[in-house]
């Protein structure tokens, strides 16, 4: 079945670091791709999305771009901050699911001052 | 931000007992759905809801209820609460549910089943 692939966290980096996380998807048709974002206490929050082949999204800094050959949406940011740590949620929907979200595990992220 | 709220925020219960929470959203979205969150598991969807009293079951619905009388209400029942149920609960809105749309998260209700 569908599935969505994310590596394992906790992922500690310094400020100003360059950061990766990676995201991988499984899926029959031609998915929606979501970063979401869990800060501390909170509910998540889309952090950007790309819903066809080659779109780049972006926000914040962050930016990820849907590589159909590669099944990937990896997540990237050119110098983190102590703000960005939180937990971070790779997604996929698609209409052979019913339009339904499937969520990775999600990588949570320490960034030290 | 859409206006989500759920409640309670925190509960502790004994096994068996029934127990309610409530989602709440000012924002008029028609799709309304239930998460639960585990470490190692992500999100999971319980149930969902595309209209007043139209619900369906997600994959992990067993021992769980669900209904909408308003547009702006959801309500998760635990049926008899078990431990295995001691989780996180989300509850999300989106306009149409169709799958290129941002869903909208509220702040979570945390569960602890003794």
């Amino acid at each position: 079945g569908d599935s969505v692939t994310q590596m394992e966290g906790p992922v500690t980096l310094s400020e100003e670091a360059f950061l990766t996380i990676n995201c991988t998807y499984t899926a029959t048709g031609y998915p929606s791709l979501f970063w979401y974002v869990q800060y501390p206490g909170e509910g998540l929050q889309l952090l950007l999305k790309a819903t066809k082949a080659d779109d780049k999204g972006s926000n914040k800094g962050f930016e990820a771009t849907y590589r159909k050959e590669t099944t990937s949406f990896h997540l990237e940011k050119g110098s983190v901050q102590v703000s960005d740590s939180a937990v971070y949620f790779c997604a996929s929907a698609d209409v052979n699911r019913d339009d339904k979200i499937i969520f990775g595990k999600g990588t949570r992220l320490h960034i030290l001052p | 931000d859409a206006g989500i709220t759920q409640s309670p925020r925190h509960k502790v219960t004994e096994t068996g007992t029934p127990v309610t929470l409530r989602c709440h959203q000012t924002e008029n979205h028609r799709y309304m759905y239930w998460y639960r969150q585990d470490p190692g598991h992500g999100l999971r969807l319980i149930h969902y809801s595309y209209g007043v009293k139209d619900t369906d079951k997600g994959e992990v619905s067993d021992g769980y209820s669900v209904s909408r009388s308003k547009t702006e209400d959801f309500l998760l029942t635990l049926e008899s609460a078990t431990s295995s149920q001691t989780s996180v609960y989300f509850c999300a809105t989106a306009p149409t549910g169709t799958f290129q749309e941002t869903q909208y998260f509220g702040p979570g209700t945390r569960l602890l089943v003794l």
